[in-house]
């Protein structure tokens, strides 16, 4: 079974640019998660998808952060514009099904590092 | 915002002994987690205890949770090198959302 496929590995920009990542979650997994995790924390959930619908986005920054999730698979979150604190590791993670006692499984990560 | 905090913050042993970390939470749960994590590389699920479960092992691990002191601890025994790694504790307070703790750092060594 492929995992949670993430891309690019790592970026690099200038604040005030924006960038772009991309989430291709395990086949048939209903929920995906978009965390960012800052250097030496733990994951903070930033927005949960079911399906293609949004069920909480109460962490995202939303006046530069914006996701989605077309035909409830593949995700892309955005950053515009960019700021030093967004650098972080931007992890996506899918969960099958919308409820029940399921680990989620996570990719590799983005590393955003913004000089 | 995090849920679960972790303690110790880091822990450095041995080889060969064994390594406790525990997780306090703040919500009622459906269940929680606990993932490990090594240098630069994505979360790896270790183990899921159910909210009416007290104990659950798998392999080297054992965790245990206590709902009416809302914390759970993870013990791995024997441990290896390999071990070295930072490991959350992640809860499910609903909804479906996996929340995270801020992690321990574990450390052993050869």
């Amino acid at each position: 079974e492929a995992g949670v496929a993430q891309s690019p590995r790592y970026k690099i920009i200038e604040k005030r640019q924006s960038v772009a990542f991309w989430c291709n979650p395990i086949s048939g997994h209903a929920t995906l998660y978009w965390y960012q995790q800052i250097l030496g924390q733990g994951p903070k959930l930033l927005i949960q998808f079911q399906n293609n619908g949004v069920v909480d986005d109460s962490q995202l920054p939303k006046d530069r952060f914006s996701a989605e999730r077309l035909k409830g698979v593949d995700s892309t979150l955005k950053i515009q514009p960019a700021k030093l604190e967004d650098s972080a590791v931007y992890l996506c993670a899918s969960r099958p099904g919308t409820g029940g006692d399921t680990e989620a499984f996570f990719g590799q990560g983005t590393r955003l590092t913004v000089v | 915002s995090q849920q679960g905090e972790e303690d110790p913050q880091a822990l450095s042993i041995q080889e060969g002994e064994n390594a406790t970390m525990n997780c306090s939470y703040k919500t009622s749960i459906n269940n929680l987690q606990w993932y490990r994590q090594n240098s630069g590389r994505g979360l790896v699920h270790l183990i899921l205890i159910r909210s009416n479960e007290r104990e659950k092992h798998s392999g080297r691990l054992r965790v245990t949770l206590d709902t009416s002191k809302k914390s759970s601890s993870l013990l791995i025994t024997a441990s290896r090198a390999a071990d070295t790694a930072s490991y959350f504790c992640a809860t499910e307070p609903g909804g479906f959302k996996t929340i995270f703790g801020a992690g321990t750092r574990l450390f052993v060594k050869a």
